[in-house]
């Protein structure tokens, strides 16, 4: 069974602190492991990994993917308020016919100012 | 602008009485699903469509159909909701091939009492 686990579950920080948020990961037929943002709402895109050891960056958040030990990390530098949010991992694989996201239960983030 | 759209967007129903949750998107996207969203078990995939007429059961399909008459449209049918069905459900669609991100809608909130 495909498995997705992301840690920590729930954070706590001050602004402008950096945090790193988990993910680590099971999947047969691997194509991507995306990160989405989530506030009371949709899922919202931040970043999709296929290559090992390629940073991803937009502003103060940044990625990078480990397909030897199966795991992803988040970055965000200068955390701000506006950074509050369930942080979703999800892996992207292709069983037969299907390109299925199997998501982790999230990292909820908390940004005290 | 490119926007998946979900209605209703929140709905209380009744215990058996059957109720469809719509689901178009405007990117002439080849591929769409649904997932619902629970606490402690994160998003999980119900039912996907890789095209026109081609649908497959995702991880949670038990009380649910789905149709993919026209491509722009992926509706989800719940034919005698039951209490465990009360959720938040998301639509999602993203172009064919590989690299693609997936779009989701805002979500649709649904109790059934």
């Amino acid at each position: 069974e495909d498995k997705v686990v992301q840690s920590p579950l729930s954070l706590v920080v001050h602004e402008g602190d950096t945090v790193t948020l988990n993910c680590s990961y099971e999947v047969t037929n691997f194509r991507s492991l995306l990160w989405y943002k989530q506030e009371k709402k949709a899922p919202t895109f931040l970043f999709m990994l296929t290559s090992s050891g390629i940073e991803k960056k937009s502003g103060r958040l940044s990625s990078i993917l480990d397909k030897k030990e199966l795991f992803s990390i988040l970055n965000i530098t200068a955390t701000q308020t506006g950074d509050s949010a369930v942080y979703l991992c999800a892996v992207a694989n292709s069983g037969g016919s299907n390109y299925k996201l199997t998501f982790g239960k999230g990292t909820l983030l908390t940004v005290n100012p | 602008e490119a926007q998946v759209t979900q209605n209703p967007r929140y709905l209380i129903t009744v215990t058996g009485k059957k109720l469809t949750v719509t689901c178009s998107q405007n990117m002439n996207h080849e591929y769409m699903s649904w997932y619902r969203q629970d606490p402690g078990l994160g998003l999980r995939q119900i039912y996907y469509s890789m095209n026109v007429e081609v649908t497959d059961k995702g991880d949670v399909p038990e009380g649910y159909k789905v149709s993919r008459k026209e491509k722009r449209n992926f509706p989800l049918i719940l034919e005698s909701p039951s209490p465990n069905q009360t959720s938040l459900y998301f639509c999602a669609s993203r172009r064919g091939g590989s690299g693609n991100t997936i779009y989701f809608g805002e979500g649709s909130w649904l109790t059934v009492v």
